[in-house]
């Protein structure tokens, strides 16, 4: 049972393109987000999205939207992509625990290549 | 000053060696801390949250100190499968809305 899922797995485009990177997560959480790793492998958060409300944007061009149709769902749209893009992207959930004590979940993320 | 740092690395130990990683934090109000493993080309998977008073789990021993915004994380009798990246995240809110990761260390346990 996959509990958090992204699509596609790697993803390779032209500069300037559209794209979209969708993910799930069945595990009931109420706050979901995404991260970019990057090729010296510093994994920053992008977005927070609690409740389908966004509540984290960390200095993220705004090229990036996230979409939440539902609480399982939380995409990333890309527009104009260019090459520094170029990185893995995680998608991630969490459930309060207590307090701050959220556990995240990660997917598998999505290599994404610009060329 | 970067919000998470850790130790440059890598590490490359023996087996059943013992293997200490530290990190520092800059933001003094932060409120959770956690030790996250990456395998190579893998997501990241929370190894332990770290609490105030310490805690351990198995082999694993994770401490705080607040005053000095230090976490560490002491390996015991080290497996080759405890070959990862090991990233040190804090969290800044009271909420767990937002996480900072370091930049992780890299661990080598050889045969």
């Amino acid at each position: 049972d996959t509990a958090v899922s992204q699509t596609p797995k790697y993803l390779v485009t032209q500069m300037g393109n559209d794209k979209s990177i969708k993910c799930e997560q069945n595990l009931g959480h109420d706050t979901m987000y995404w991260y970019k790793q990057d090729s010296k492998k510093f994994l920053k958060i992008m977005f927070s999205y609690n409740n389908k409300e966004l509540i984290i944007n960390e200095t993220v061009p705004n090229r990036f939207s996230p979409k939440s149709p539902d609480k399982a769902h939380l995409n990333l749209h890309i527009n104009s992509l260019e090459l520094g893009d170029s990185a893995v992207y995680f998608c991630a959930s969490s459930h309060a625990m207590m307090s701050g004590w959220k556990t995240q979940y990660f997917g598998p993320g999505t290599r994404l290549l610009v060329l | 000053r970067k919000e998470v740092e850790q130790d440059p690395g890598p590490f490359n130990v023996p087996e059943g060696a013992t293997v200490a990683f530290n990190c520092t934090y800059s933001n003094s109000a932060s409120q959770s801390f956690f030790w996250y493993r990456q395998d190579c080309r893998k997501e990241p998977k929370l190894l332990m949250s770290v609490y105030s008073s310490g805690n351990e789990d198995g082999r694993f021993t994770a401490q705080l100190n607040r005053a000095s915004q230090y976490i560490s994380l002491l390996i015991r009798d080290s497996k080759l499968s405890d070959s990862a990246t090991y990233l040190c995240v804090v969290s800044p809110d009271n909420y767990g809305q937002n996480f900072v990761f370091g930049p992780g260390t890299r661990l080598s346990v050889l045969p």
